[in-house]
């Protein structure tokens, strides 16, 4: 089964530079979440789109921003980097109304800042 | 605010042996809980998901239990393989909100 892509797996960046993080979810998967995990924590909600609507919002930095696509697609853009933006940075789906929103992740994007 | 705590945070048994893992959250009003599996450096892969109406869910080797009004989950493993090994996380999700509220896990080795 098809499951949800995220690009690239791996990126290296220098502080004050800018990253952009993108998700494919799972095909008839309308509803998108961005999910930050830094060494050693659990994952902390970022944002959630649904129908390209910004749906919920948790501890995003300003100095992020997201947005979702017409083809659901989502890109996770971060600017002026910083030492602790360091992650791994999962993106999830999941379908309006089926299998009680249960939300399945991708292999997440790793990034490192220095 | 929902907090999740899981305990134990790491359980190292023989192969064969059943495993509880236990999952505590301070606000019962969820919508839903999941278990999750991680592998280390990897994604999250989602084992079970209750529904706030449900008591248990059952795949394979693995049953997860739900009880709203002691704030508890629990997350049974029959017959552990080494290839169990991993780091289990439940999280909660509650109404209103799209936000998984994740526990610090429990990092599980399974021995042959």
């Amino acid at each position: 089964a098809a499951g949800v892509i995220q690009s690239p797996r791996h990126l290296i960046k220098e502080k004050r530079e800018t990253a952009t993080l993108k998700c494919y979810p799972i095909p008839r998967h309308d509803t998108v979440y961005w999910y930050q995990q830094g060494p050693g924590q659990d994952p902390q909600f970022l944002i959630s789109f649904y129908e390209k609507m910004q749906s919920d919002k948790g501890s995003i930095p300003d100095r992020f921003s997201a947005q979702q696509f017409s083809d659901y697609h989502s890109e996770l853009n971060m600017s002026s980097l910083e030492l602790g933006d360091s992650a791994l940075y999962f993106c999830a789906s999941s379908r309006m109304g089926q299998g009680w929103y249960e939300q399945y992740f991708g292999p997440g994007t790793r990034l490192t800042v220095t | 605010k929902q907090e999740v705590t899981q305990i134990p945070a790491a359980l190292s048994v023989p192969e064969g042996e059943n495993l509880v893992l236990n999952c505590s959250f301070t606000d019962s009003a969820i919508y839903n809980l999941q278990w999750f599996r991680q592998d280390p450096g990897k994604g999250l892969t989602s084992l079970l998901l209750i529904q706030s109406s449900q008591r248990e869910q059952t795949s394979g080797r693995l049953n997860a239990s739900l009880d709203k009004s002691s704030g508890r989950s629990t997350l049974y493993i029959a017959a552990s393989q080494p290839g169990d090994s991993a780091t289990y996380l439940c999280a909660s999700r509650s109404y209103n909100t799209d936000k998984l509220i994740f526990g610090t896990g429990t990092r599980l080795q399974v021995f042959p």
